[in-house]
């Protein structure tokens, strides 16, 4: 069955401080993956996609790996900011197919 | 460019009414796209038109019709609302084609209420 799975489902830090979000996926055969924030009340907005010959892309203060022979992902964020409080979604692209595979997303909550 | 516009922002309806949700988009996207996403579920596909004149069903297209106008427009009707439609909607548009890292940019969401 494909499925993305996110950890933790919340997180809070403290400005300034660094976080790792972990995805790990099941969709099969693989064609790429994004990571998504989503602010309160928002749509989700792309911050990477990596395909299968990727292992790092940056944006920013956001890094994002990809071990695509064990199936993760992390999402690295750098010296927080109060406007990183936001859900992060992970999904999964499956090749030749027009539909994603939506992870429930982490609730990341920075505090001063 | 505005993007992804979604009308209305909010709606209440009564269980058994209709309404439409609007969507439109002006980067000249081929393809555009219709999910719900409800607490604790990740993002689901209702519907989507890989083109114009063509739509699919997605993931959870049970209740739920759809229109595309033209290249611009995609609505999605609801023709008896039920409790189980409450949620947030969102609209999303893309380049269609075989391109690997072709990105969906998403409208702001219409959050429906069915009492």
């Amino acid at each position: 069955k494909n499925q993305v799975e996110q950890s933790p489902q919340s997180l809070i830090i403290l400005e300034g401080k660094n976080c790792t979000l972990q995805c790990n996926y099941t969709v099969s055969p693989f064609s790429n993956l994004r990571w998504y924030k989503q602010d309160t009340g928002r749509g989700p907005v792309s911050l990477t996609i990596m395909t299968f010959s990727e292992n790092t892309k940056s944006n920013g203060r956001y890094t994002a790996t990809l071990d695509a022979d064990t199936k993760q992902s992390s999402l690295h964020i750098t010296a927080s900011q109060l406007s990183d409080s936001a859900s992060y979604i992970c999904v999964v692209r499956k090749t030749g197919a027009n539909n994603l595979f939506f992870g429930t997303g982490t609730r990341l909550t920075v505090i001063p | 460019n505005a993007g992804v516009t979604q009308t209305p922002k909010f709606q209440v309806l009564k269980t058994g009414q209709s309404m439409t949700l609007q969507c439109a988009q002006d980067m000249n996207h081929n393809s555009m796209y219709w999910y719900r996403q409800d607490p604790g579920m990740g993002l689901r596909l209702i519907y989507y038109s890989a083109s114009e004149g063509t739509t699919d069903k997605g993931e959870v297209p049970n209740g739920y019709n759809v229109s595309r106008l033209n290249k611009r427009e995609f609505s999605l009707r609801l023709e008896s609302a039920a409790p189980s439609q409450t949620s947030v909607y969102f609209c999303a548009s893309s380049e269609f084609g075989t391109g690997l890292t072709y990105e969906q940019y998403f409208g702001p969401g219409t959050r429906l209420t069915v009492t």
